[in-house]
């Protein structure tokens, strides 16, 4: 079965500082997701990639926040200068436009800033 | 606009118990659903989906029906195990939302042995 990676999977950093989460979406898969979880609390979207654009995102995602998608098989969301609020579960996800909305998620990136 | 509503946790069951979570949504359209779980320390895994009214998703002893008469997509399972202990998110997508997932509060589950 075709996976998604993330990496790394734990991610201390120190407030301030820039982060970048990486991802390797399924290789046939056209639109791609960033979500994150606060421990315990709701998942919530962030943005979304389709055609080498963001088709959309949140009100989370502010000019804090970025994604790439550098070399045709990597999705990454940069955060430049981390908040101690940005201590989260970030998932990604891809989708295949072919099998009717058929998401899967990486195993996650737990970010922890101090 | 279009959301997601759990019943709230924590809900405990004993071993062999039967389980029900309740799910209704609000949509424009007709969207898909899903039961994503999250086990203790881990990743979202789909655990079942439905596309469209009527359908039944099933998977490892779970079921839910898409009913789009009362909106609901109730998850059930006849006879709970100590390893389903999680928790259990219901979620929705449509096409006309750039395919993002809306996603229930979630409801955690602990099974008892």
């Amino acid at each position: 079965e075709p996976e998604v990676t993330q990496t790394p999977s734990h991610q201390v950093t120190q407030m301030g500082q820039e982060v970048i989460l990486r991802c390797v979406p399924i290789s046939n898969h056209l639109y791609f997701y960033w979500y994150r979880q606060i421990l315990g609390q709701k998942v919530e979207f962030l943005v979304s990639f389709y055609n080498n654009e963001i088709s959309e995102k949140s009100e989370i995602f502010d000019d804090q926040f970025s994604v790439e998608r550098p070399d045709g098989s990597n999705f990454t969301l940069k955060i430049r200068s981390t908040k101690l609020e940005d201590s989260a579960m970030y998932f990604c996800a891809s989708s295949d436009s072919g099998r009717v909305y058929g998401y899967t998620f990486g195993s996650g990136t737990r970010l922890t800033v101090v | 606009g279009n959301s997601v509503t759990q019943m709230e946790g924590p809900v405990t069951l004993s071993e062999e118990a039967f389980l029900t979570i309740n799910c209704t949504y609000t949509a424009t359209g007709y969207p898909s659903l899903f039961w994503y779980v999250q086990y203790p320390g881990e990743g979202l895994q789909l655990l079942l989906k439905a596309t469209k009214a009527d359908d039944k998703g099933s998977n490892k002893g779970f079921e839910a029906t898409y009913r789009k008469e009362t909106t609901s997509f109730h998850l059930e399972k006849g006879s709970v195990q100590v390893s389903d202990s999680a928790v259990y998110f219901c979620a929705q997508v449509n096409a006309g939302n750039n395919r993002k997932l809306i996603w229930g509060l979630g409801t955690s589950l602990a099974v008892n042995p």
